[in-house]
């Protein structure tokens, strides 16, 4: 088990709908990232934070934003949700320094 | 989008068996790791491997990588019923601010 939390564990929405998901980094790491995962694909890179300030980011739009804490905490937001957005929403943290990330057990979102 | 490839998608070995993955990639990296994933977990990581490595071992794990083919190999060997998951490939960005995975192999060990 990694040191890295997530909440919650299961979610449904309704689409159109907005969302929020928290992570909790694992102690000593100052780096975020979120990834979204379908069925069946591996993890697509949605974006990262590094000292509370976007880092980096995949191709996903707007709607998808982020937040990192000063304790290295973290959240991702999703607004006006669509069906293809259900997906398992993996964060991982790590030091910048070192690569490595260690992941979250992820939050299943599904959207209706 | 997915920058890695996974090859093969899908393999199935008996307990003691090695297994061998492969992973291709597109763009320049500053290094490329493997992680294993249990049904729809959080994913391990497994190993880094940088770019100006050659070969890497880790326990009953060796990673290899071609920087000049754009590939990297992982060999699982003396697989144990443990060992069942899907394994993924992950490449960093030189600037090291992204991590892209491929579509992962599905691998099964039969006891």
């Amino acid at each position: 088990e990694t040191g890295v939390t997530q909440s919650p564990t299961h979610l449904i929405k309704t689409r159109g709908q907005q969302v929020t998901l928290r992570c909790s980094s694992q102690s000593g790491h100052n780096t975020v990232s979120w990834y979204q995962q379908a069925l069946g694909q591996g993890p697509q890179f949605i974006f990262q934070y590094y000292r509370e300030e976007e880092n980096g980011r995949g191709n996903f739009p707007p709607r998808f934003s982020g937040l990192q804490f000063p304790n290295y905490s973290s959240e991702l937001n999703v607004n006006a949700l669509e069906l293809d957005d259900s997906a398992l929403y993996l964060c991982a943290s790590s030091r910048r320094e070192t690569y490595e990330q260690y992941f979250g057990p992820g939050t299943r979102l599904t959207v209706t | 989008s997915q920058q890695g490839e996974e090859d093969p998608q899908a393999l199935s070995i008996q307990e003691g068996e090695n297994a061998t993955m492969n992973c291709s990639y597109k763009t320049s990296i500053n290094n490329l790791q493997w992680y294993r994933q249990n049904s729809g977990r959080g994913l391990v990581h497994l190993i880094l491997i940088r770019s100006n490595e050659r070969e890497k071992h880790s326990g009953r794990l060796r990673v290899t990588l071609d920087t000049s083919k754009k590939s990297s190999s992982l060999l699982i060997t003396a697989s144990r019923a443990a060992d069942t998951a899907s394994y993924f490939c992950a490449t960093a960005s030189p600037l090291g601010n992204d991590m892209r995975f491929g579509a992962g192999t599905r691998l099964t060990v039969k006891p």
